[in-house]
């Protein structure tokens, strides 16, 4: 099975800050990989899939690049709103459909 | 409004067994591959299963296969997951989770979950 590490486990920043998280795959999985949102007590909402492409009614702030092993997730300027858990998620192939361990975005 | 209702979750003994139900609305439900996926509260993301838009293929993660067996009946608008020989580590917020039209694989519709807990 493809595994997904993602890193840092957890990010302390402020509001405008750029950050970025990255996701590194086991092995080669082209663009197929998805980057998610999840506030606590909710579920996830997918923000980013194809590596690159925005969810419809995702704001622009928000982008993801990267193919073979190696992806990254960017916040241009982070918003309040948008201190949550993030999550990469890889798709090549076959199931099963591995998710990152997990990044905790948190407030400086 | 695409909409995804879990329920069955409850507390059930080691070696039990449980359904677990997701109703869908808003939506062609037999047009869209589904999946479960789960999370142990406070920890991360673990996908479970796949089934197709007609049931026709289904996919487990190493960890339930052989003890869970996802469904669906188009009918009812409704998809299934029955969890046999439960184990401890099984306990977890399940998730019913719709993949997008042409790619299953892209989770874009997520219902609240149902909590399952696995003690004796």
């Amino acid at each position: 099975d493809i595994q997904m590490t993602q890193s840092p486990s957890s990010l302390s920043a402020s509001v405008g800050d750029r950050v970025t998280i990255t996701c590194q795959a086991s092995q080669d999985i082209s663009n197929y990989l998805n980057w998610y949102q999840q506030k606590p007590g909710k579920a996830p909402k997918l923000l980013i899939y194809d590596a690159s492409n925005l969810q419809r009614g995702v704001p622009s702030r928000f982008s993801g690049s990267g193919s073979g092993t190696d992806f990254t997730f960017t916040i241009s300027s982070l918003q309040p709103e948008d201190f949550a858990t993030y999550y990469c998620q890889q798709y090549d192939n076959l199931p099963p459909y591995t998710f990152g361990q997990g990044t905790k975005l948190e407030i400086k | 409004e695409v909409q995804l209702v879990e329920s069955g979750g409850v507390v059930v003994q080691p070696g039990g067994s449980l359904r677990l139900s997701c109703v869908v609305s808003g939506l062609t439900f037999d047009d869209y591959t589904m999946h479960w996926v789960r999370q142990v509260p406070g920890k991360g993301l673990e996908w479970v299963s796949l089934i197709s838009w007609d049931g026709g293929n289904t996919f487990y993660g190493d960890s339930v296969k052989g003890r869970f067996t996802i469904s669906r009946d188009n009918n009812k608008n409704s998809l299934y997951l029955q969890m046999n020989s439960l184990r401890t580590e099984d306990t977890a917020l399940y998730y019913c989770v719709k993949g997008r039209l042409g790619a299953g694989y892209h989770f874009d519709h997520w219902g609240q979950g149902t909590l399952v807990t696995v003690s004796s």
